[in-house]
């Protein structure tokens, strides 16, 4: 079954801080890899995304890096902020055609005063 | 418009009510989705529609009823429930296939 591995499961930094989040996958057809932040009782909301055709996207305090060769990427927020305080999940899909995301398994985030 | 509209946001049904989710979206997207995620889980892919047809069913049990009347509506018609179905229900839409996604926020579904 097609899998992205997401770590760590709980994250807790000080406000200013920069909090690292990082997904793995087997599939190499995999080419499209968003983030999506979700707080309490809401949808999931897209943050960032990126393809494989470039090692690093940043789009204001949220960066992805990634690394083709390693089948892995992974999301920094600079500066974080009380308000980031989230869960995370990474998710990758494959070609066109292709409806299906693949989560991981996602990542809670305290950013601390 | 940038939203995909759910309704309504919370409902509590009986095991032998029959009830139907709402989902629209007016960004002329023609993939729409409906996932189920449960308490500190990702969402988990149920239906996809694509063109107003349905395209992917995940092996999901017949007590859910996807329909597409247009490519701006999507509901989910839920009969005879059971409690373990209580989560969230997340309505999705993109534009084309491997784009991304808009999700609505969601139904809070509690089956008693």
């Amino acid at each position: 079954q097609q899998q992205v591995k997401q770590s760590p499961q709980s994250l807790i930094v000080q406000k200013g801080g920069i909090p690292i989040i990082n997904c793995a996958y087997e599939n190499t057809a995999f080419d499209y890899f968003p983030w999506y932040q979700q707080f309490p009782g809401k949808g999931p909301a897209l943050l960032i995304a990126i393809r494989p055709d470039v090692s690093e996207k940043k789009e204001g305090r949220f960066t992805i890096s990634f690394n083709k060769s390693a089948k892995q990427f992974s999301l920094h927020i600079m500066d974080s902020q009380p308000g980031d305080s989230a869960t995370y999940f990474c998710a990758a899909s494959s070609g066109a055609g292709s409806y299906q995301l693949t989560f991981g398994k996602g990542t809670k985030l305290s950013v601390i005063p | 418009d940038t939203e995909v509209t759910q309704t309504p946001k919370h409902l509590v049904m009986g095991m032998t009510n029959k009830k139907s989710l709402k989902c629209e979206q007016h960004m002329g997207h023609r993939a729409m989705y409906w996932y189920k995620q449960k308490a500190k889980k990702p969402p988990e892919l149920m239906f996809v529609y694509s063109y107003e047809k349905l395209s992917i069913n995940e092996s999901v049990p017949s007590r859910f009823s996807p329909e597409c009347p247009n490519s701006s509506l999507l509901n989910l018609h839920l009969h005879a429930l059971q409690p373990e179905d209580s989560a969230l229900y997340l309505c999705a839409s993109s534009k084309e296939a491997n784009y991304g996604y808009t999700f609505g926020s969601g139904t809070r579904l509690t089956v008693v």
